[in-house]
């Protein structure tokens, strides 16, 4: 069965602190590899796809990798309103390859 | 340029009340998925639809929950008989056809049964 696991579960930074969230996966054939962010009470809101190792996207203060076997999500000088959670998700390749699998996600304070 | 919307925002039922969420996808899509958020848990799959075909229900409880898309109208996820274990909050997404990999989600709706 596919996992994927989010660390840390909470993390807080200093404004301008920067650091990575990491996510580990297991699938039999990966599609594409999802990050999301969510604020509270929203849902979640596509942030980047990466399909295959190596691959990077960057968008303002993030930058999403991905090896074969895990991704992470750089944040640079985070500010106060990069706070909500991360979501990782992936998509298997093959019959089912419209479902995502999430992972619990990572809770991002950022301080002022 | 209206994204996925849901409705209502917030439901509260009593235990063995009937729960009604709709969902209407982004203007061009045609594909819907519907994903349950339970407290301390990740999103989970729930239900897969296109327009009057419902693709892939394996993720849905096989009693008392039930999904369709009409060829008019929203998607509806339908929660007969509550329960406490049913409180979530549920998400729709939506999807253009062919694209699975675009799913953009809606705000939610909060259920809370009591």
């Amino acid at each position: 069965e596919d996992q994927v696991t989010q660390s840390p579960e909470a993390l807080r930074l200093q404004e301008g602190e920067s650091s990575s969230l990491n996510c580990s996966y297991t699938v039999s054939g990966l599609r594409g590899l999802f990050w999301y962010r969510q604020d509270p009470g929203k849902g979640p809101e596509f942030l980047f796809t990466l399909y295959s190792a190596g691959e990077e996207k960057e968008k303002e203060r993030l930058k999403a990798t991905l090896t074969k076997k895990e991704s992470f999500l750089h944040i640079t000088a985070p500010k106060p309103e990069d706070s909500a959670t991360y979501l990782c998700a992936v998509q298997e390749s093959g019959g089912s390859n419209y479902k995502l699998t999430f992972g619990k996600g990572t809770l991002l304070t950022v301080n002022p | 340029n209206a994204g996925v919307m849901q409705n209502p925002r917030h439901l509260v039922r009593r235990r063995g009340q009937e729960a009604r969420l709709r969902c209407s996808p982004m203007k061009g899509h045609s594909h819907v998925y519907w994903y349950r958020q339970l407290p301390e848990e990740g999103l989970k799959f729930m239900v897969y639809l296109q327009k009057e075909n419902i693709i892939d229900e394996s993720g849905m409880p096989k009693e008392r929950f039930s999904a369709e898309f009409p060829k008019e109208g929203p998607s509806i996820l339908r929660i007969q008989q509550v329960v406490r274990g049913d409180s979530a909050a549920y998400f729709c997404a939506s999807s253009p056809a062919g694209a699975s990999y675009e799913q953009y989600f809606g705000p939610g709706t909060r259920l809370t049964v009591t």
